[in-house]
């Protein structure tokens, strides 16, 4: 499974827009991108999912370069309530057991008011 | 959609008991299953993962006596501490996946502390 790497912490003011980039160069052509979030005492909540140039929903945007050895999970116009850590992960899209997920650090993402 | 719920959300208990934690997928079949552990302002840790009807994959350093893992039905999976003591107490999450399906679905966690 690729590793990836993130920033341990960022910090931003609300109505900023917020980029949180994650490194994974050893991705395979099978992986995906995938972002969650995660609250204290709470399990983590699916934000984004992509494979390749950019994904948007209602919740935020997701860049992958053409190489695929980065992608970009960008916030826009955050609030205090996006103050959580965010997971930059990457894994198989082929079902079973080859889709576990290992977690990183993650990026804990303070917003101040 | 996509909901995973766990009992019970908090316990705690006497070292030496046993703990029991059910996963369960609300509204979609689980093939997969997996559960993870995470410390306070640790990252999650994956312990095993399971699939419906097959005996759990354990990762490496996870103890699989320790950690009885039953993924009897789509819907239900259970992660039994045995011998509980102090240093299992942790955060206790699951997963679900369906089959072909990339996203996992966690559900809300079970805080376990060992007296």
């Amino acid at each position: 499974l690729a590793k990836t790497t993130q920033p341990i912490s960022m910090d931003s003011y609300e109505g900023q827009e917020v980029n949180i980039t994650c490194s994974h160069n050893n991705i395979a052509t099978n992986d995906y991108i995938t972002w969650y979030q995660q609250f204290p005492s709470q399990g983590p909540r699916f934000i984004i999912q992509g494979y390749k140039t950019k994904v948007t929903n209602e919740v935020a945007s997701l860049f992958i370069p053409a190489d695929r050895k980065s992608s970009t999970l960008s916030l826009p116009r955050v609030s205090l309530s996006d103050t959580a850590v965010y997971y930059c992960l990457v894994g198989r899209r082929d079902g079973g057991a080859t889709n576990k997920l290992i977690f990183g650090t993650g990026t804990l993402l303070a917003v101040q008011p | 959609g996509a909901v995973v719920s766990q009992h019970p959300s908090w316990v705690i208990c006497k070292s030496g008991t046993s703990v029991k934690i059910e996963c369960r997928s609300l509204d979609f079949q689980a093939t997969t299953m997996f559960w993870y552990r995470q410390f306070p302002k640790q990252s999650l840790m994956l312990m095993a993962t399971s699939n419906e009807g097959s005996k759990a994959t354990y990762e490496q350093g996870v103890e699989k006596d320790k950690f009885l893992i039953n993924h009897a039905s789509l819907t239900l999976s259970t992660l039994t501490v045995t011998s509980a003591h102090p240093e299992d107490s942790s955060f206790y999450i699951c997963s679900g996946t369906s089959g072909g399906r990339n996203e996992q679905f966690f559900g809300p966690g079970t805080r376990l502390t060992v007296l």
